[in-house]
Formats: C-alpha cells, structure tokens, sequence
C-alpha cells in the first residue's frame, strides 16, 4: 500500500523556523486532511496536529500544521533542542481503507 | 488518563506465533476504533490493523492480511493481535493506539511490545 511521501531529513538553527511537508493524494491527504505524529528516540510517536490545525491540549502553539490539496505542511517556529525529533503525518486512505503514513522526516536543531 | 499497555511481544521462530494484548485504561474503550501499529528497527511507523468499536469491521495492510487477526473485549477493554506464520520482516515494536475517528487521527499510543522473529 502507498504510503505519503515526507522529506527524510531537514535541519535548521535553534530558533529558526522549520516546515515540514506531507504529499498524498486525493483519497488521503486531499479527502480527510493529514494528523502529525512527533517521536523522539525511544519513545512511542505523540500526536502534534490533526484535521489539519487542531493542536490537542498542552501542544505548543509554535507548532501549526495547514493543507493545500494534497499536500500537508507542519511549520515549528522558535526552535528548539527538544523539537529535535522525527515527525510523521498520517491519513485514512478511503480507497485502500487503510491508514497510510509518510516516512518521516528528522528534524535536527543545529 | 488514558492508558495503553502492550504485552505479549517476545522472540519467536519463522513460521511461529504469538498474541499480543493491549489493556485499556481511562476512557470508554467501547466508544473506539482501535489499531495496531507497528515500526520496524530504525524505521518508520506502519500501520498494521483496526478494528471497529463493536468489532463487526476489521481492515488490515496487505502484507498481514491472511496471518495477523484483530480482535477486542469490549467487557475486558482489552485489544488483542494475533501474529501467525511469522517473518523476519515483522520484527518490530507493536504499538495500540486509540483512533479519534472523527477528527482522522491516533490519539493515543501505548509504549508498545517489541516482536523480534529469528531462528
């Protein structure tokens, strides 16, 4: 099953703002819009965004995610070391019927 | 609090078995769809199975389908995953998670149990 396509790695300086992007297709991303998943090593993935904008509570608002077509973006802004982490998007893929995620991307703060 | 608690991973043989469970905690266990998700060594996550609330619709990626089964106790709020003819290439940690159906999302994940297939 195809998955959405991420940027495996991105870096930026501490303070600075990152945007990661998310590209699926008109069953997934572009249907139902993408959630954004934050990892850091050893510890099980965190939910960040979901439906696009919504942030749970306790999520930072320096993290904000949007939607354009078939594409998913999550911007950090005001970097910092413990935004170092991996970031997945996810999406229900209503032709598959079945969820789909992208590769992820690596975030590194310099 | 919502909890999440896997169990039931270990080392196992190709071709072996095992069943995994997940003990809900802190919400209404019966009022979600459930999935498990996987994530191989140093990869990324992959979706592996879910299951409605009530149990009556089961989806799962192609590469289980036919060897894994997803099933739920709603009187226990417990999830369970049962792994046959396993592989090397299903080697992973097995994550329940709690979907949120209506906003497209897992909202909650447990720390997962590792699954390790080699002879």
């Amino acid at each position: 099953q195809a998955g959405l396509t991420q940027s495996p790695s991105v870096s930026k300086g501490l303070r600075q703002t990152a945007t990661l992007t998310c590209t699926g297709n008109s069953n997934n991303v572009g249907n139902q819009g993408a959630a954004w998943l934050q990892q850091h090593q050893g510890h099980p993935p965190k939910l960040l965004s979901y439906r696009n904008n919504n942030r749970p509570s306790g999520i930072s608002e320096r993290f904000s995610a949007s939607r354009s077509g078939n594409t998913a973006s999550l911007t950090i802004t005001g970097l910092q070391p413990e935004d170092e982490a991996d970031y997945f998007c996810s999406a229900w893929d209503s032709s598959l019927s079945a969820w789909v995620f992208g590769g992820g991307t690596k975030l590194t703060v310099l | 609090e919502v909890q999440l608690v896997e169990s039931g991973g270990g080392l196992v043989q190709p071709g072996g078995s095992l069943r995994l469970s997940c003990a809900a905690s802190g919400f209404t266990f019966s009022g979600n769809w459930m999935s498990w998700v996987r994530q191989a060594p140093g990869k990324g996550l992959e979706w592996v199975a879910n299951i409605k609330q009530d149990g009556s619709e089961k989806y799962y990626v192609d590469s289980v389908k036919g060897r894994f089964t997803i099933s739920r106790d709603n009187a226990k709020n417990s999830l369970y995953l049962q792994v046959n003819s396993l592989r090397a290439e299903d080697t992973a940690v097995y994550y329940c998670v709690r979907e949120d159906y209506y906003d497209g999302c897992f909202d909650y994940w447990g720390r997962g149990t590792l699954v390790t297939v080699s002879s």
